[in-house]
This record gives structure tokens, sequence and C-alpha cells, in this order.
């Protein structure tokens, strides 16, 4: 079956660091992948979208890379600030979806 | 454009009590998606419309859930008999897949069964 894995523990930064953040996945192959953020007790919002033939995505300071070898995408938050403090979802397609990671971003 | 509206915020209700919830979506959307989502966890695919047909329903959906896009535009979930493992947030979430593959969420339901 499909799996999507993302780091289940809450990552901790030093504002002003990069943070970066990793999906994994199996037994599929995706068209695009997204990047969501989701604060608590809200919905989702749509950060990026990276497509199979592309290797890198671009957004001010968000960066997302896709591998389709490795079954892997990172995102990388440059510059990191207390207000990106949320959990970041990765979504293969439209609808599988990991389980989020924490991030906090420490002041 | 005011976004996707989903109406309750919240519901609490009783253990074999029948709920429903209702979503606007982005009045040009085609697409609409009903997921659950308990906490920790991401997004769990319950079912999608597009336009007042609904093309895709999760094996995870037992018979008590049912879903409706009557004209093609607001959509409604209804969970029958509810059992407490029901408790959770239930989103919604619009696209126009024709444009591009982006979802649009609302803020969510957030049904608590005693």
């Amino acid at each position: 079956s499909q799996k999507i894995e993302q780091n289940s523990e809450a990552l901790n930064i030093q504002e002003g660091k990069t943070a970066t953040l990793t999906c994994n996945y199996t037994n599929y192959s995706p068209a695009y992948l997204q990047w969501y953020r989701q604060d608590p007790g809200r919905g989702p919002v749509f950060l990026l979208l990276i497509r199979e033939n592309e290797k890198e995505k671009r957004k001010e300071r968000l960066k997302v890379t896709f591998d389709t070898t490795l079954k892997q995408s990172l995102f990388h938050i440059t510059a990191s600030q207390p207000a990106d403090s949320a959990t970041y979802l990765c979504a293969l397609g439209q609808l599988i979806w990991g389980a989020g990671t924490k991030l906090i971003i420490k002041p | 454009d005011t976004g996707v509206s989903q109406d309750p915020r919240h519901k609490i209700t009783k253990r074999g009590q029948n709920v429903t919830f209702r979503c606007d979506p982005i009045s040009e959307h085609n697409r609409l998606y009903w997921y659950r989502q308990t906490l920790g966890q991401g997004p769990e695919f319950l079912t999608y419309f597009q336009n007042e047909a609904q093309l895709e329903k999760s094996r995870l959906l037992s018979d008590r859930f049912s879903a409706e896009r009557p004209k093609g535009s607001f959509s409604t979930l209804e969970i029958q008999r509810t059992e407490q493992g029901d408790s959770a947030m239930y989103l919604c979430a619009s696209s126009f897949v024709a444009v591009e593959e982006t979802q649009y969420f609302g803020p969510g339901t957030r049904l608590l069964v005693l």
C-alpha cells in the first residue's frame, strides 16, 4: 500500500537558521507533490507544488526539492522566524497526506 | 471570493445520533473534497466530487457516512449513528482542477461524540 512518512517528532530551530523538513514515500510514483502549512484549529494552507520533472522549486524563503529516485522531498525555510512555527504537511498528488511535522522556531 | 466555508464549526452529539455538516466551496471551483483529521495525523481522504458527481470514495468510509453535492455547488456530509471513534475534525476543500491542483481548505468542523 502507499505510504508517506514525515518526521514525527517536533523540529526545534533557532530563529534565523534554515529549517529542513523531510517527506519520504513508498509504493507510489506521484506526478506531483505538495507542501501545506497548518496552524492549530485551522485547515491546511497551500505553500508549494513540485512536479516529477522538476528538481527544485522556490518561493520567497521557501524551497522544495523532489528526488523521484530516492522517493523523497525536502522542504526548506531559510532565515526562519517564530511566525513560521506550525505543522507542515506533504501530500502526494491530491489525496495522500503525511501526518505532518511540527516546526518550532525559537527566538 | 470569501474562501471555503463550513458549518457548523463545532458539533457535540451523543453516540447514536445523526449529524450533518455543510461545506460551501469557492464559487468557481469544480472539485470538492472531504477529509477527516484526528490529532497528530494528516488529513485522511473520505470522498470527492467533480461538479455533482461523486468520483471516489475511500474504502475506509463506512456505510454510515454519506455525502452529496446535489447542484455542483455546496456539499453535505452526513454521519449516521455516530460512534465515539467518529470524533475528529472534518475538513472540506475545493479546487479548480482544470487550472491547478491546489486545494483550498475550509476551517473545518470539529465533531465530538459523547
